[in-house]
């Protein structure tokens, strides 16, 4: 089975730029989670979908960022304007709750971005 | 406070050492426990889930102790390959994960 599938694996821009990272999920995960992770501040969670709706967007570190999830296979994550200390790896994650519980999160490889 | 916190180390240990890591929660609500393993420029990954009787895969033991609020993970007979971030991660109603613990294991 397919994983998690983030594109692009690395992105170099421009400060100023737009910046659109993507995921799939995996196939039959009701929960998708974007997560960004430095070496100073480790990983951190960005915002969270549950059947394609936002929970939680409290990590979402201002209104630069904005996150979509049109269907239960496809989600953007969208910085704009890009400025250099959006620099990180940026991690997409899914899984699926069953009897109330929460069972592991998968990750995707992974967006290296770099704002120049 | 933090939900979660964790020793960031480095551990840096002999092979065939024993090594232990301990996480603390702040949620005594939480409901699950994992730890993940991640490896350098690579995406965290699940190592095992953390049971309240505790639970056993081969050199690696974790344990949840919920009246004292911390979860642990010890490894066994270190190989050099156990190099990596291990991170623990408590489930309230978020996943919430810890700063990572590096270890290196030495020839």
């Amino acid at each position: 089975d397919a994983g998690v599938i983030q594109s692009p694996r690395h992105e170099v821009t421009e400060m100023g730029q737009e910046v659109t990272l993507r995921c799939k999920p995996i196939s039959g995960h009701d929960y998708l989670f974007w997560y960004r992770q430095t070496m100073m501040r480790g990983l951190e969670l960005l915002i969270y979908f549950n059947n394609n709706v936002p929970i939680d967007d409290s990590g979402m570190p201002e209104d630069r960022f904005s996150a979509k999830m049109p269907n239960a296979s496809f989600s953007t994550l969208k910085i704009q304007p890009s400025e250099p200390r959006d620099s990180a790896v940026y991690f997409c994650a899914s899984n699926r709750r069953t009897s109330g519980s929460y069972n592991e999160q998968f990750f995707g490889p992974g967006t290296r971005l770099t704002v120049l | 406070r933090k939900e979660v916190e964790q020793d960031p180390g480095p551990f840096n240990v002999p092979e065939g050492a024993t090594v232990a890591f301990n996480c603390t929660y702040s949620n005594s609500a939480s409901q699950s426990f994992f730890w993940y393993r991640q490896d350098c420029r690579k995406e965290p990954k699940l190592l095992m889930s953390v049971y309240s009787s505790g639970n056993e895969d081969g050199r690696f033991t974790a344990q949840l102790n919920r009246a004292s609020q911390y979860i642990s993970l010890l490894i066994r007979d270190s190989k050099l390959s156990d190099s990596a971030t291990y991170l623990c991660v408590v489930v309230g109603n978020q996943f919430y994960f810890g700063t990572g613990t590096s270890l290196t294991v030495i020839p």
